[in-house]
């Protein structure tokens, strides 16, 4: 079974430059999460998709981050303009449906390196 | 509010025994998970406490007080590739399946 897909690997922009990272979640999953990882720092959840629908964006910094799940399978994060402070690992997650256990996988994530 | 504990880091002797510890202090709780991280690397499942006790799973064992909101995860007979980050993330039992996740313990383990 082929694990969550993300890409690009690494990026590294300017300070207020666009950028965009692309996920593809296990096939059949219907929960798809993004969360930021900074350096030294445990995973932070951005936002929680059940199928194409948000499920929870309550901590997405709504004025230069935007995501979208078109389909209900792949997505994409969006951040404009980039700070400093963007810098971190973006890692995208897959589950099969919400519920009592319902184990999250991972993807490798893209590391983010704001200039 | 959220907040999870757990130490910063930890070192220990191949072939021996590590107990992390996490506290945590969270709005709910439906479950609690322990993720391993290597460096450079995605999370991966180690294992999953809802119940008080003890789960086991080979050389890996974790353990639930809710409680006390304290867990543990075990690890024996360590091998160098244990060498990693350990998080600890509890699901607060809002709606949908978010996990808060503590800061992770670094493991170093030495020859």
């Amino acid at each position: 079974e082929a694990g969550v897909a993300q890409s690009p690997r690494y990026k590294i922009i300017e300070k207020r430059q666009s950028v965009a990272f692309w996920c593809n979640p296990i096939s059949g999953h219907a929960t798809l999460y993004w969360y930021q990882q900074i350096l030294g720092q445990g995973p932070k959840l951005l936002i929680q998709f059940q199928n194409n629908g948000v499920v929870d964006d309550s901590q997405l910094p709504k004025d230069r981050f935007s995501a979208e799940r078109l389909k209900g399978v792949d997505s994409t994060l969006k951040i404009q303009p980039a700070k400093l402070e963007d810098s971190a690992v973006y890692l995208c997650a897959s589950s099969l449906v919400m519920g009592q256990y319902n184990e999250q996988f991972f993807g490798p994530g893209t590391r983010l390196t704001v200039l | 509010g959220q907040n999870i504990d757990q130490p910063t880091e930890m070192t220990a002797t191949e072939g021996a025994i590590v107990q992390i510890n996490c506290t945590y202090q969270t709005s709910g709780f439906n479950g609690l998970f322990w993720y391993q991280q290597h460096a450079g690397e995605a999370p991966t499942f180690l294992s999953y406490n809802v119940l008080d006790g003890l789960e086991e799973k080979g050389r890996f064992s974790s353990f639930l007080s809710r409680s006390k909101g304290y867990s543990y995860l075990l690890l024996k007979e360590l091998q160098m590739k244990d060498s990693a980050s350990y998080l600890c993330a509890v699901r607060p039992g809002e709606y949908g399946n978010k996990l808060v996740f503590g800061a992770g313990t670094i493991l170093r383990v030495k020859s």
